[in-house]
């Protein structure tokens, strides 16, 4: 499977912008960049994924390189009800796969 | 639409007991799976499941056993609960299955937390 790594943690303030990076550097060609979030305990929420061009939709936007070897999940203004556990996953090969959670990003929203 | 609904949403167990933890989805999705969550672990996938009678392992299957008899039903069973099985269990569904030619996204349900004395 292809691993992601993200930061532990990470801070910003409220009303600017949120930029969580993810290391996939291992991704194969077929496959989806996946991020969802997690808040407070709650059922993880999906945001958004991409394949290669970037995407944008009503939560976030995600920027994927080139080479597609790392990718960038954007909130365009963090907002306090936006602390929360994030993660970025990457769909397995193979066919009746298991999505892998790995330990995410923590983003702390501040005034 | 009620999404994906768990129940129930807290349960204490003494060890050995066992119990069955229940996962709806009225979504008419094929895909179903069932994960734990414990502190600085992230989540770990139990088991699951691409259709009625089909069921698979995930990375942490021991003691726990699951069936889907239904597309809407997915149980999960403690046969003789651990407190190693103290977690938060959610269980979660898509339309297709994920690693397959599709890209649906995850729905979650909103956790079973278990405690085991």
């Amino acid at each position: 499977d292809a691993k992601t790594t993200q930061p532990t943690s990470m801070d910003c303030a409220e009303g600017r912008a949120a930029n969580l990076p993810c290391n996939h550097s291992t991704i194969s060609g077929n496959e989806y960049v996946y991020w969802y979030r997690q808040i407070h305990s709650q059922g993880p929420q999906y945001i958004i994924h991409g394949l290669k061009n970037n995407e944008t939709n009503e939560m976030a936007s995600l920027i994927i390189t080139e080479d597609r070897k790392s990718s960038t999940l954007i909130l365009p203004h963090a907002t306090l009800r936006d602390t929360a556990v994030y993660y970025c996953i990457v769909r397995p090969t193979g066919t009746a796969s298991k999505l892998t959670f790995g330990t995410g990003t923590r983003l702390q929203v501040t005034l | 639409n009620a999404g994906v609904t768990q129940t129930p949403k807290f349960q204490v167990l003494k060890t050995g007991q066992s119990m069955t933890l229940q996962c709806a989805q009225d979504m008419n999705h094929e895909y179903m799976s069932w994960y734990r969550q414990d502190p600085g672990m992230g989540l770990r996938l139990i088991h699951y499941s691409v259709g009625a009678g089909i069921t698979d392992q995930g990375e942490v299957p021991n003691g726990y056993n699951v069936s889907r008899s239904t597309t809407e039903d997915f149980p999960l069973r403690l046969l003789s609960a651990a407190p190693s099985q103290t977690s938060v269990y959610f269980c979660a569904s898509s339309y297709s299955i994920p690693g397959a030619d599709s890209n649906s996204p995850l729905h979650f349900g909103n956790g079973t937390r278990l405690t085991v004395t």
